[in-house]
């Protein structure tokens, strides 16, 4: 079983829309948990960083971890254009270290006019 | 905002030759990493610096790879001899503690031919 799995998409959705980007992970020793949107050919931008279990919320952005489920999902409202990327989960901690991040192979969301 | 860079954006070089990718990170930040991204692949941590030294590696992190920070603000990744399957995208990224947000750079681009 692979440590972290993402569907890998293509998500299409009309703008305006509500989307919902899911991650689950198999080690229950992860307790940061963050998401990067990433441009074609560019790097990992940072977007929410969380800690454990519960909601953070960011502008559009809303990041909800359930430990118990060993799954995090990014809810992005009043999706843009702009919007559109690859958006990666990440985590840390336990025997992977808190140091190093692995990664989901990452959602790629399309967001039509 | 400070950023991190990376130069150059592109590399181009030939099988069996030496490379080194720059980067610098964000000036008070203390943690140091690389990470590569094959083509339509996750990104794969790499190796992360600390102090002036390496804290932890992956196994794709061997002999041929090695890192350095050879002055307050540059910190590199070198690959001795290039094999094809090198050829990959590799981002530097950096943090001001071990449990702080990571921060990465825009990548290089490396084309092994």
């Amino acid at each position: 079983q692979k440590e972290v799995e993402q569907d890998p998409g293509p998500l299409s959705v009309p703008e305006g829309a509500i989307v919902s980007l899911n991650c689950t992970y198999s080690n229950s020793a992860f307790q940061y948990f963050m998401w990067y949107r990433q441009y074609s050919r560019k790097g990992p931008e940072l977007l929410m960083y969380t800690y454990s279990s519960g909601n953070k919320e960011d502008g559009r952005f809303t990041a909800q971890v359930d430990k118990s489920s060993k799954y995090i999902s990014l809810f992005i409202r009043d999706s843009q254009p702009s919007d559109s990327a690859t958006y990666l989960c990440a985590m840390s901690g336990g025997n992977s270290g808190y140091s190093t991040l692995t990664f989901g192979k990452g959602t790629m969301l399309l967001v039509s006019p | 905002e400070p950023e991190v860079t990376q130069t150059p954006s592109h590399q181009v070089t030939q099988m069996g030759q030496e490379v080194i990718l720059r980067c610098v990170p964000i000036s008070n930040h203390l943690y140091f990493y690389w990470y590569r991204q094959i083509l339509g692949q996750k990104v794969e941590f790499l190796v992360s610096f600390y102090n002036n030294e390496i804290s932890e590696k992956s196994e794709i992190f061997d002999d041929q790879f090695s890192v350095e920070r050879p002055d307050g603000s540059n910190f590199t990744l070198k690959i001795r001899s290039t094999k094809l399957e090198d050829s990959a995208m590799y981002f530097c990224a950096s943090r001001i503690s071990v449990l702080s947000e990571q921060y990465f750079g825009p990548g290089t681009r490396l084309t092994v031919t």
